[in-house]
């Protein structure tokens, strides 16, 4: 079983749509989780923090089931611009800040 | 945020030849360097953590004899590819953490080089 899991997609859906990732991972004693974000053939760039109460930035949302060892990322109000791959990351623990990443997940946004 | 750059960001050399990767944090001292590895639709791997000063820690399965790491100052790590092959052909991405002590500090990671092995 890979440490993080994600459905790799892609997830095509047109602009103005809300689009939802989940991300499982297997070390329940991870402390830190994160999304980023990765642009064809550019480096990762961290689009947020996830927080075990949730957390929201804009049109993005954060959750976090510590029970379910997952994550989710929902995007409302789709532009062109969110296309990418989201990578669901996590800490393992934060004394190493070493960062696992998952394989990732696609999205096309369409006109 | 912080910024980090590498060069060469993209570099094509002959089989057997070696590659150094430069890895700069420009706008802060790093203790820490990370060296990943993306192949083509998958996702980055670590290949190693780089610690100023001191020898590098390798993930299971890097060669450490293959892939050089130096870490000589806090805002300079060098990965260099020894006797490349077209197996090595990948995207190479280092990231580095700001030397802020104390819980978890975020990395910001490098453009990348693209290193193909002819």
């Amino acid at each position: 079983r890979k440490e993080v899991e994600q459905d790799p997609g892609p997830f095509n859906v047109p602009e103005g749509a809300t689009v939802a990732f989940n991300c499982t991972y297997s070390n329940s004693a991870s402390q830190s989780f994160f999304w980023y974000r990765q642009d064809c053939r550019k480096e990762p760039k961290l689009l947020m923090s996830v927080y075990s109460s949730g957390n929201e930035d804009g049109r993005f949302t954060a959750q976090l089931n510590r029970a379910s060892q997952y994550i989710s990322l929902l995007i409302r109000d789709s532009k062109l611009s969110d296309s990418a791959t989201y990578l669901c990351v996590v800490n393992p623990n934060n004394a190493g800040n070493m960062l696992t990443f998952g394989g990732g997940t696609r999205l096309m946004v369409k006109p | 945020g912080a910024v980090v750059s590498q060069h060469p960001s993209r570099v094509i050399c002959k089989s057997g030849t070696s590659v150094k990767i430069e890895c700069r944090s420009l706008d802060f001292q790093a203790t820490t360097m990370f060296w990943y590895r993306q192949f083509p639709k998958q996702s980055l791997m670590l290949m190693a953590t780089s610690n100023e000063g001191s020898k590098a820690t390798y993930e299971q399965g890097v060669e450490k004899d293959k892939f050089l790491i130096n870490h000589a100052s806090l805002t300079l790590s060098t990965l260099t590819v020894t006797s490349a092959h077209p197996e090595d052909s990948s995207f190479y991405i280092c990231s580095a953490r700001d030397r802020v002590a104390g819980g978890y500090n975020e990395q910001f990671f490098g453009p990348g080089t693209r290193l193909t092995v002819l």
